[in-house]
């Protein structure tokens, strides 16, 4: 059982250049999401889906998007990278029902330059 | 979502008990506590989650008091293993998000 994948693990971008991380979990859980972890910080959402097709902003959506065409897969994208947009990103999946825990990748490390 | 506080950072040494406490004054009926735990370069880690009273499991103790306005992770012997960052977050019985905060650094020395 893989539980949550995110490749690639370590990505360097120039400003400007787009990209997508990818995410993928084997455990059939309807709920994923995206956050991002600055150096020293706890961990910010992005977005996320409660089910394939539905997608929604979390705290800070600027400058990325998402789809959510299967239960499996829920892809981040970067449209025109920026610094700022280097980070630690961490794609999460958890079941619907219940006080259920969320399980995590294992990370994507981005550099923007 | 009910914000939480909770201690930055903790120091300990190996074989202590370590209770990280949080405080949630905010927390609404329907909300439970859950806490994570974070080695770094991974993902956070379920570790532990409660709604009242206390909760045990093989890793940890949750404590709950009766007004639900803080709870106290206890973390029983450490080990220079049990180096992370802990979070508290309060999430509702329908909450399809989990906010974090900063967590507590938890530094257990030889």
């Amino acid at each position: 059982n893989a539980g949550v994948t995110q490749t690639p693990k370590f990505q360097v971008l120039k400003t400007g250049q787009s990209m997508t991380l990818q995410c993928a979990q084997d455990m059939n859980h309807e709920y994923m999401s995206w956050y991002r972890q600055d150096p020293g910080m706890g961990l910010r959402l992005i977005h996320y889906s409660v089910g394939a097709g539905i997608t929604d902003q979390g705290e800070v959506p600027n400058g990325y998007n998402v789809s959510r065409s299967t239960t499996e897969d829920f892809p981040l994208r970067l449209l025109s990278a920026a610094p700022s947009q280097t980070s630690v990103y961490f794609c999460a999946s958890r079941q619907r029902e219940g006080r259920t825990e969320a399980f995590f990748g294992q990370g994507t490390r981005l550099t923007v330059v | 979502l009910a914000k939480t506080t909770q201690p930055i950072s903790m120091d300990s040494y190996e074989g202590q008990e370590v209770n990280i406490t949080c405080s949630h004054n905010n927390i609404a009926t329907n909300d439970y506590i859950t806490w994570y735990q974070q080695f770094p370069s991974q993902g956070p880690r379920f570790i532990i989650q409660g709604y009242k009273t206390k909760v045990t499991n093989e890793v940890a103790s949750l404590f709950i008091p009766a007004d639900r306005k803080s709870s106290t992770l206890s973390l029983p012997r450490v080990s220079l293993s049990d180096t992370a960052v802990y979070y508290c977050l309060v999430v509702n019985n329908a909450g399809n998000m989990l906010t974090f905060g900063g967590g507590t650094r938890l530094m257990v020395k030889p």
